[in-house]
C-alpha cells in the first residue's frame, strides 16, 4: 500500500534561518506531489505541485521554493525564513495531476513551523 | 472566503456504538465537494468519505455515512459500530478548485 512520510512534525526556527522540509512517498511510482500550507485560522493553500522529477509549478509567489530530486521525494525550502512563513505545512500525493474537484488527496502528517 | 467549523474539539464513544461528528461550512460557491479526513496519531491523513454538493443523496462508505444538508451548510459524519481503530483526529474539508479549506478537527477516542 502507498504511504507518505513527512518530517519533522514540529519545527521552531529563527527569522532569517534556512528551511528544509522533506516528503517521501512509498508504494507508488511517478506520483503527483503537492505542498500545501495552512496559516492560522485559514484554509489550505496550494504552494507547489510536481508531476515529475525536476518539474515544479508554483501557485503562489513567495519566500519558498520546492524541488523534486527523486521520483518519490519532494522538498520544500527557504533560504531565509520570515515570520509570515509560520504555519502548518502538508505534503500530499495523488495518482493524477491536479485532481479534479471530486478527488481527495493522500496527505502526510504535516509539519507545524513556528518562525520566531 | 470559505470557512469550515467543527464545534466539537473532542469526543469519545464506546466501542460498537454510534457517534456523529458535526461540521458546518460557509461558502457562496454552488459547485464544491466536501470531505471527511481521518488522521491517526502521527500518521498520514486518510480520506474517509466525500460528498458532491449537487447530489442530495448522502454518501456512505461501509460504517461511515454523512448527513449533508446543503441549505443549512451542514455536513456531519456518522460512524456506526465504532472500532478502536477509529480513534483519530477527524477533519472536515471543503474543496473548490485546488484549494482546500479544513476545519480545526475533532479528536475522537473510541473506548473499549
Amino acid at each position: 500500500s502507498q504511504t507518505i512520510h513527512q518530517w519533522p512534525a514540529t519545527l521552531v526556527q529563527p527569522v532569517g534561518s534556512p528551511l528544509s522540509l522533506e516528503c517521501t512517498v512509498e508504494g507508488t511510482s511517478n506520483p503527483n506531489l503537492y505542498w500545501y500550507r495552512q496559516a492560522a485560522g485559514r484554509g489550505l493553500q496550494l504552494l507547489f505541485y510536481s508531476v515529475g522529477i525536476g518539474q515544479i509549478s508554483s501557485e503562489v509567489p513567495q519566500n519558498l521554493s520546492a524541488s523534486r530530486p527523486q521520483d518519490r521525494q519532494f522538498i520544500l525550502s527557504s533560504k531565509k525564513l520570515l515570520l509570515s512563513d509560520s504555519g502548518f505545512y502538508l505534503c500530499a500525493w495523488s495518482d493524477i495531476p491536479l485532481p479534479g474537484l471530486s478527488d481527495g488527496y493522500t496527505f502526510g502528517s504535516g509539519t507545524r513551523l513556528t518562525v520566531v | 472566503a470559505q470557512t469550515v467549523t467543527q464545534s466539537q474539539p473532542e469526543m469519545s464513544v464506546q466501542e460498537a456504538e454510534t457517534v456523529t461528528l458535526s461540521c458546518t461550512y460557509d461558502t457562496s460557491e454552488s459547485n464544491y465537494y466536501l470531505f471527511w479526513y481521518k488522521q491517526p496519531p502521527s500518521r498520514q491523513m486518510i480520506l474517509v468519505i466525500r460528498q458532491e454538493a449537487y447530489k442530495q443523496q448522502n454518501a456512505t462508505e461501509n460504517r461511515f455515512s454523512v448527513n449533508f444538508q446543503k441549505a443549512a451548510k451542514s455536513f456531519s459524519l456518522k460512524i456506526s459500530d465504532s472500532q478502536l481503530g477509529d480513534t483519530a483526529m477527524y477533519f472536515c474539508a471543503f474543496k473548490n478548485g485546488q484549494n482546500f479549506v479544513f476545519g480545526p478537527g475533532t479528536r475522537l477516542s473510541v473506548l473499549p
